[in-house]
């Protein structure tokens, strides 16, 4: 079974910091992707990494895939209480497989 | 063009009675999965399905629990019995024919059971 170990559970931090959430795991995955989700809401696909080492941008989020595939980070700079929510990783193992598997995901709060 | 349809919303059952889960996936999906997640966790997965085929259903509880996608109509989970540990928000995505080893996939806003 793949697992996904998401870390920190839990983030609170002050407005126009900066924080980085990590996403773990002793397998290989042939994809990444990150999801946020509001209450109430299903989650809404960010990005999605394919290439060890690779490195995505969206605006103030930086999305990076390990060198082995085996692991990401989500760095937020400058962080605003619009970036509150619940960060989820999810991963493909082998090539072609449809299932995707989450972590547990990161609850993360911007205070103004 | 309509999201994820998921319905109901909310769902309050008492304990040995059934639940009924619905999902329309988007127009021109045919790939459809539901997740499971309890109040400050993940999705955990638990099956994956096409029209009239069940591919993968490795997450599915042995018993009192069901999906199907049927050629016509939505894709139902069925929960038999339930009880108050199956209380929890019950997510179905989709996903267009063929979705690449990359591709997206599109949540309903979930249906939350919760039982009695």
């Amino acid at each position: 079974t793949q697992l996904l170990e998401q870390s920190p559970q839990f983030l609170s931090i002050q407005e126009g910091e900066n924080l980085t959430v990590y996403c773990n795991s002793s397998s290989v995955f042939s994809s990444l992707q990150w999801y946020r989700q509001e209450p109430g809401e299903g989650p809404v696909l960010l990005v999605t990494v394919v290439t060890g080492g690779e490195v995505k941008k969206l605006k103030r989020l930086t999305f990076q895939f390990g060198d082995a595939r085996k692991d990401s980070s989500l760095h937020i700079t400058a962080a605003q209480p619009g970036d509150t929510g619940l960060y989820l990783c999810a991963g493909r193992g082998r090539q072609g497989a449809q299932k995707l598997v989450f972590g547990q995901g990161t609850r993360l709060t911007i205070n103004p | 063009n309509a999201g994820v349809m998921q319905n109901p919303r909310h769902l309050v059952r008492r304990r040995g009675q059934e639940a009924r889960l619905r999902c329309s996936p988007m127009k021109g999906h045919s790939h459809v999965y539901w997740y499971r997640q309890l109040p400050e966790e993940g999705l955990k997965f638990m099956v994956y399905l096409q029209k009239e085929n069940i591919i993968d259903e490795s997450g599915m509880p042995k018993e009192r629990f069901s999906a199907e996608f049927p050629k016509e109509g939505p894709s139902i989970l069925r929960i038999q019995q339930v009880v108050r540990g199956d209380s929890a928000a019950y997510f179905c995505a989709s996903s267009p024919i063929q979705n690449s080893n990359t591709g997206e996939l599109f949540f309903g806003e979930g249906s939350r059971l919760t039982v009695l």
